[in-house]
């Protein structure tokens, strides 16, 4: 099966700074790489995605790059807020062909200091 | 409003005595699944279930039931709870193909 990796486990930044967290994968088939965030007391939720067709997306602050040769992904968060406190998964999945089942990291915990 | 539904929220029981936590979502997605969430260890996969009638087993499946007799549902079932048990557990749903997973807010089980 996929075996998925984030680094860091845990990322402490001061508030404006910018957060970078790594997601490695094994299975060359992963072609669809979310981002979720889960708030304190939440289920977690999707940020932002991308599809293997594509290198980066952007929405506003946050942004996701793919690099599929390396097999590893990415979360860029920019100009930190407090409210970005929160444990991020990734959790790539492959198909066509595949199954769509999507494997998580062991979650990062971005905590931001005002 | 789409959202996926668990309750209970919060349950304390004992060792041995069955429980269900339901899970319903209104998405008609195709697609369900249940975790459990400990810390250090993220989200594990216990079952999953890609239609009606069809269900497989995650990665920590043992001491867990479950079943889909209808799209909208997917109850978990532990027929006689544990203490390794206690745990958060997270119910999600997702649409077919490349689509994100949509979570419900946890159950938080404890068993004494």
């Amino acid at each position: 099966g996929e075996n998925v990796e984030q680094h860091p486990s845990t990322l402490s930044v001061q508030e404006g700074d910018s957060a970078v967290i790594k997601c490695t994968y094994s299975d060359s088939a992963s072609n669809y790489f979310p981002w979720y965030k889960q708030e304190l007391g939440k289920g977690p939720q999707l940020i932002i995605d991308i599809r293997s067709n594509v290198g980066e997306k952007k929405d506003q602050r946050i942004a996701v790059t793919l690099n599929k040769t390396a097999k590893h992904f990415s979360l860029h968060i920019t100009e930190t807020q407090p409210e970005d406190s929160a444990v991020y998964f990734c959790a790539p999945s492959n198909g066509p062909g595949g199954s769509y089942i999507p494997t998580f990291g062991r979650g990062t915990s971005l905590i931001v200091h005002p | 409003e789409a959202q996926v539904t668990q309750n209970p929220r919060y349950l304390i029981t004992v060792t041995g005595k069955k429980l269900t936590v339901t899970c319903s979502q209104n998405m008609n997605h195709e697609y369900m699944s249940w975790y459990r969430q400990d810390p250090g260890l993220g989200l594990r996969q216990i079952y999953y279930s890609m239609n009606v009638e069809v269900t497989d087993k995650g990665d920590v499946p043992e001491g867990y039931k479950v079943s889909r007799k209808e799209k909208r549902n997917f109850p978990l079932i532990l027929e006689s709870p544990s203490p390794n048990q206690t745990s958060l557990y997270f119910c999600a749903s997702k649409g077919t193909g490349d689509q994100p997973q949509h979570f419900g807010d946890g159950t938080r089980l404890s068993i004494l």
